[in-house]
C-alpha cells in the first residue's frame, strides 16, 4: 500500500471552475502537508501548506485537511489554463521534515 | 540568486559507466535532498544531508553514494549505472528554523542504456 495515494488524472475542468484534488496518506504520526505544483519538465514548488484540521486559504488555492480521515484536499477557484500542471501531495514521515513521503501526483488539464 | 543549480541536465550513460550528478545552493542552507521521479512513482528520497558533514539514507539508496563536500554541495554518485537508474533526479534544499520549503534545482534527464 502505498503511504501517499493521489488519483492520477488526468482530472479536466473548464476554465472558471473549480478543481479539486485529493490526497490520502496512511501514516497517523504524519504532522505537515504540502502541495507541489508541478509544470511540464520543471521541477516542483511549493504552494501550499497545512498543519491543522480544517480549511487554509490563499488567493485562489484553499487547502482541507483532516486527520482523523487521513485526507488533505486542495480546491484551486476559478480554474485558468495557467494551472495545469501536475500536483504533487507531500506529508511528514517519523523522520519529520528530512523524509517527506510524495505522492505520484495528479494531473490538472484546464480547458478554455 | 542562482537557487539550487544542478549538473548535467541531461545525461546518457551505458550500463556499468559510472557519473556524478552535482549540485550547489547559494541559500546557505542546512539541509539537502537527492530525490529521483518516475512516472507514476512520485518523488522517492534517495539520500539526504540535514547538515554538512553528515549524510543519511532516503527510500531508495541502493546503487548510489553520497558526499556533502561543505555547505553549499551536495553530489550524487551512481558507481555502476544500471537500467532500473533511468529517471530524473532532483537536487533539493531546505533552510533552518523549521523551514519546510523544499527548493529544488531545475533536475537532471538520466537514461541509462
Amino acid at each position: 500500500q502505498k503511504e501517499v495515494e493521489q488519483n492520477s488524472g488526468p482530472l479536466s475542468v473548464p476554465e472558471g471552475a473549480i478543481a479539486s484534488l485529493n490526497c490520502t496518506y496512511s501514516d497517523r504520526v504524519s504532522q505537515s502537508f504540502f502541495w507541489y505544483r508541478q509544470y511540464s519538465g520543471k521541477s516542483p514548488e511549493l504552494i501550499m501548506s497545512i498543519y491543522s484540521n480544517g480549511d487554509k486559504e490563499d488567493g485562489r488555492f484553499t487547502a482541507q485537511l483532516n486527520k482523523a480521515s487521513q485526507y488533505v484536499s486542495l480546491l484551486i477557484r476559478d480554474s485558468q489554463p495557467s494551472d495545469s500542471a501536475t500536483y504533487l501531495c507531500a506529508v511528514t514521515s517519523s523522520g519529520g521534515y528530512n523524509k517527506l513521503i510524495f505522492g505520484a501526483g495528479t494531473r490538472l488539464a484546464v480547458h478554455p | 540568486n542562482a537557487g539550487v543549480t544542478q549538473t548535467p541536465k541531461f545525461q546518457v550513460l551505458k550500463t556499468g559507466q559510472s557519473m556524478t550528478l552535482q549540485c550547489a545552493q547559494d541559500m546557505n542552507h542546512n539541509s539537502m535532498y537527492w530525490y529521483r521521479q518516475d512516472p507514476g512513482m512520485g518523488l522517492r528520497l534517495i539520500y539526504y544531508s540535514a547538515s554538512e558533514g553528515t549524510t543519511d539514507k532516503g527510500e531508495v539508496p541502493n546503487g548510489y553514494n553520497v558526499s556533502r563536500l561543505n555547505k553549499r554541495e551536495f553530489s550524487l554518485r551512481l558507481e555502476s549505472a544500471a537500467p532500473s537508474q533511468t529517471s530524473v533526479y532532483f537536487c533539493a534544499s531546505r533552510g533552518t528554523g523549521g523551514a519546510e520549503k523544499l527548493f529544488f534545482g531545475s533536475g537532471t534527464q538520466l537514461s541509462v542504456l
